[in-house]
């Protein structure tokens, strides 16, 4: 059982390219979810989706787009990078949104 | 606003030292109070989901629990593969289904 399988593990940008991080979930999930992790800041909830063809925004949603045509993958779209979205951004499935939620091991990503 | 405080930032032990890690929250109704562990370089695991005033829950050396205000991590005898940060969230009843986390408390067990 793979769980959460987030790609790719690290990425280095150019301001203003495009790029799309890939999550994909094998448990059947409904919930997934898109945070970023930053020092001093903890877990930001940026995107989350309640099911196929459901999105919604979190508290930081500026500057990413999501969605979510299948059950298995939710990919995080950032449109035009900036240095402010230096991160380590992580993917997070779970049966429903009231139920703990599994993490991927996360993407790195430096914008320079 | 949802909001969770985490204190300490960072506590150091001794190997069979036991502590407790403080999660302190505002929530519009309490639906669920998460505790996750996360290592460095990995994505947070769950350890505990409370939900009521006076619920607690145990797991080898960890044991968490809740009342209205705060929850507390409680942590016996730790050994140094405890070490790690520890995260807590809560997801009120709102009518939002998102968590909302602390920053976290960096551990340190020292053999």
């Amino acid at each position: 059982n793979a769980g959460v399988t987030q790609t790719p593990k690290f990425q280095v940008l150019k301001t203003g390219q495009s790029m799309t991080l890939q999550c994909a979930q094998d448990m059947n999930h409904e919930y997934m979810s898109w945070y970023r992790q930053d020092p001093g800041m903890g877990l930001r909830l940026i995107h989350y989706s309640v099911g196929a063809g459901i999105t919604d925004q979190g508290e930081v949603p500026n500057g990413y787009n999501v969605s979510r045509s299948t059950t298995e993958d939710f990919p995080l779209r950032l449109l035009s990078a900036a240095p402010s979205q230096t991160s380590v951004y992580f993917c997070a499935s779970s049966y429903s949104a009231s139920q703990p939620q599994h993490f991927g091991d996360g993407t790195r990503l430096s914008i320079l | 606003e949802d909001q969770v405080t985490q204190s300490p930032e960072a506590l150091r032990l001794q190997e069979g030292e036991s502590s407790s890690l403080n999660c302190s929250y505002t929530v519009s109704g309490l639906r669920g109070l998460f505790w996750y562990r996360q290592d460095p370089g990995k994505g947070p695991e769950f350890l505990f989901t409370l939900y009521s005033a006076g619920e607690e829950k145990e797991k080898e050396r960890l044991k968490a629990t809740l009342t209205k205000k705060e929850s507390f991590l409680h942590i016996t005898a730790p050994k140094p593969e405890d070490s790690a940060t520890y995260l807590c969230a809560v997801q009120g009843q709102g009518g939002s289904e998102k968590l909302v986390f602390g920053k976290g408390t960096k551990l340190t067990v020292n053999p």
